[in-house]
């Protein structure tokens, strides 16, 4: 159990276009979602806490207009990266954290999304 | 002073050596405790949970230590297949809103 969908896995597409992602939570509601970005050889970086039926939680210096989070059903947030350009290419990787879940359960990843914008 | 650290490594060891990872936090009240694994362009996997008392799984050993505020990961009798980035990863608080706090990982390369 605890399996969570991510899609595409890989993206390769021209500057200025915006590509949507998608994190689907299989067999299990998740009120929360984690969305992260990963640049080579460095940590993942908390991007955005995305919140079933309400905004977005965005972390200091991610910005909001750039990166729209929809989290529209207890299964289902998506990451739009808009207007993209190559400094945008990254490793997108959500997560979810099962509803009733206190905070004391592993989080549980998604494949990973790579972007590449030429 | 990072709310987790690890040492990057990386770590390069003979295959069927034992090795040891740390991993401090900064938050005292933190709840509760994982490592994770990550292969090179892949997403983390879950390798164990960190209890208070210590867990073992398989050749795999975590451990807590609350009051000096670090978690370790012992591998031991380690395979080729180990080789990978290890996450050391907090929850500060325990609430279905929290996030988790992520180490940078320390690299564990096994030679054969």
């Amino acid at each position: 159990g605890a399996v969570v969908s991510q899609h595409p896995s890989w993206v390769i597409c021209k500057s200025g276009t915006s590509v949507k992602i998608e994190c689907r939570s299989l067999d299990f509601q998740a009120t929360t979602m984690f969305w992260y970005r990963q640049f080579p050889k460095q940590s993942l970086m908390l991007m955005a806490t995305s919140n079933e039926g309400s905004k977005a939680t965005y972390e200091q210096g991610v910005e909001k207009d750039k990166f729209l989070i929809n989290h529209a059903s207890l299964t289902l947030s998506t990451l739009t990266v808009t207007s993209a350009h190559p400094e945008d290419s990254s490793f997108y990787i959500c997560s979810a954290r099962r509803t009733g879940d206190n905070g004391n359960q592993p989080q549980h990843f998604g494949d990973g999304t790579r972007l590449s914008i030429l | 002073r990072k709310e987790v650290e690890q040492d990057p490594g990386p770590f390069n060891v003979p295959e069927g050596a034992t090795v040891a990872f740390n991993c401090t936090y900064s938050n005292s009240a933190s709840q509760s405790f994982f490592w994770y694994r990550q292969d090179c362009r892949k997403e983390p996997k879950l390798l164990m949970s960190v209890y208070s008392s210590g867990n073992e799984d398989g050749r795999f050993t975590a451990q807590l230590n609350r009051a000096s505020q670090y978690i370790s990961l012992l591998i031991r009798d380690s395979k080729l297949s180990d080789s990978a980035t290890y996450l050391c990863v907090v929850n500060p608080r325990g609430s279905s809103a929290s996030k988790i706090i992520f180490g940078s990982g320390t690299r564990l390369s096994i030679r054969p």
